[in-house]
């Protein structure tokens, strides 16, 4: 069980680049989820996967934003034309299928610095 | 819509005191309750979960919960505080209901010290 990772850990872009996340979940998770964490705040909810179907996504993902699964596996979420706003820890989770409560197996972040 | 407060963004203790974190939900139905703890530049590590079973729940190191729904409140505690507990803590709260996405809803978390 190698857990939840995140590539990479740390990325620093200039303001109007695009970046890319990407997220591997614990194996034969089916449930994936992305957060995004402010200094000082609580991670927030950003979408939701079940295998590669995107399921909710919240009003905080902009039109900037996309995220994808596309076998249900890996995740990536994508940002374009950064925005110094955009600084933030992303998150990723992971949870199985079925079972009465969502545990979520967090993954170390990616840490995204917008100069 | 659901929510979570946490009372305190810091506590402080010795080391050896008690621990006490506090977390109020609002939500219309009953909903499973987590607590995470994040040490720096980490991710979210479980402590302990409620799903409705029983009300007092033990974690990992030493941490228990207890679920009062009267006050609608799920506080964390630890009888005697370790050096290693400083990190910061968070309270989530996730939907239960059929076809809920189980997404975590958190509070802004509450930043723990232990003095020596």
């Amino acid at each position: 069980d190698t857990g939840v990772s995140q590539n990479p850990r740390h990325k620093i872009t200039k303001r109007g680049q695009n970046v890319t996340f990407r997220c591997d979940p614990i194996s034969e998770h089916n449930r994936l989820y992305w957060y995004r964490q402010t200094l000082g705040q609580g991670p927030e909810f950003l979408t939701y996967f079940q295998n590669e179907a995107q399921l909710e996504k919240s009003r905080l993902l902009s039109d900037r934003f996309s995220a994808e699964r596309p076998k249900g596996s890996f995740s990536t979420l994508e940002i374009q034309r950064t925005e110094q706003g955009d600084s933030a820890m992303y998150l990723c989770a992971s949870s199985a299928r079925g079972g009465s409560y969502n545990e979520q197996f967090f993954g170390p972040g990616t840490r995204l610095t917008v100069l | 819509a659901q929510s979570v407060t946490q009372l305190g963004s810091h506590v402080s203790v010795s080391e050896g005191a008690l621990v006490l974190l506090r977390c109020n939900y609002s939500s219309s139905v009953p909903p499973y309750l987590f607590w995470y703890v994040q040490y720096p530049n980490q991710g979210l590590q479980l402590l302990l979960k409620y799903t409705s079973a029983a009300t007092l729940v033990k974690g990992i190191n030493g941490f228990e919960a207890e679920f009062k729904k009267s006050e609608t409140s799920f506080h964390l505690t630890k009888p005697s505080a370790h050096m290693s507990d400083a990190a910061e803590y968070f309270c989530a709260v996730s939907p239960n209901y059929g076809g809920a996405t189980n997404k975590l809803i958190f509070g802004t978390g509450t930043l723990l010290a232990v003095q020596p």
